[in-house]
């Protein structure tokens, strides 16, 4: 059973760009939670999604960013117009439906992203 | 919403020591505190978890424990090794209209000497 699955592993775009990431989860999972993780700090929320549904966007920048969960295919974390202080690691992760969800999130191995 | 505090940032620890992290959270309903670990340039990986009608809860040389009352819990690791070197997350989960957030501590860099 293939773990949660992200990618690009390391992403480098110029002030302006866009930056795509995207995520598989586990099979059989069908949550997903968006992570930023700066350098010494923490995990920080940023957005939960089921299929096709954002449940809690609440952290979130108000513009430029977005993500999505279509029906088919990854989860997609997208990032307009970049700026320096987007660079960070990403951190997908998923966990089963909600009728067994105990809280518990398995972790893909992260993007890495570097604005220059 | 939730606020998770995790102390110290840095540990520094011989190697058989013991190695003990602390968080306190904020929210009186949240139910579930998980702990991960994240080895240099890896994933976090869930380490041992406890829920809140359990006030201690033991794996091998991992422990914690969770005082309620108090909100707050412990992570402690007996006989330490230089493969236990990692940064250490605890987090706290509440229950918000059936869905599970787990609010993340800024983590604890954990650096055993052999």
């Amino acid at each position: 059973n293939a773990g949660v699955m992200q990618n690009p592993r390391h992403l480098v775009r110029r002030r302006g760009q866009e930056a795509r990431l995207r995520c598989s989860p586990m099979k059989g999972h069908s949550h997903v939670y968006w992570y930023r993780q700066l350098p010494e700090e923490g995990l920080k929320f940023m957005v939960y999604l089921q299929k096709e549904n954002i449940i809690d966007e609440s952290g979130m920048p108000k513009e430029r960013f977005s993500a999505e969960f279509p029906k088919e295919g990854p989860s997609i974390l997208r990032i307009q117009q970049v700026v320096r202080g987007d660079s960070a690691a990403y951190f997908c992760a998923s966990s089963p439906n909600s009728g067994s969800n105990t809280g518990e999130l398995f972790f893909g191995e992260g993007s890495r992203l570097t604005v220059l | 919403g939730e606020n998770v505090e995790q102390h110290p940032s840095t540990l520094s620890v011989q190697e058989g020591d013991s190695a003990v992290i602390k968080c306190t959270y904020s929210d009186s309903a949240s139910n579930y505190f998980p702990w991960y670990k994240q080895e240099l340039g890896k994933r976090p990986q869930l380490i041992i978890d406890i829920r809140s009608n359990v006030g201690e809860k033991k794996d091998q040389r991992i422990a914690v424990t969770l005082n309620k009352t108090a909100k707050h819990f412990s992570l402690h690791i007996t006989e330490t090794q230089p493969e236990d070197s990692a940064v250490y997350f605890c987090a706290a989960v509440e229950p918000s209209g059936g869905s599970y957030i787990p609010t993340f501590g800024r983590g604890t860099s954990l650096i055993v000497h052999p």
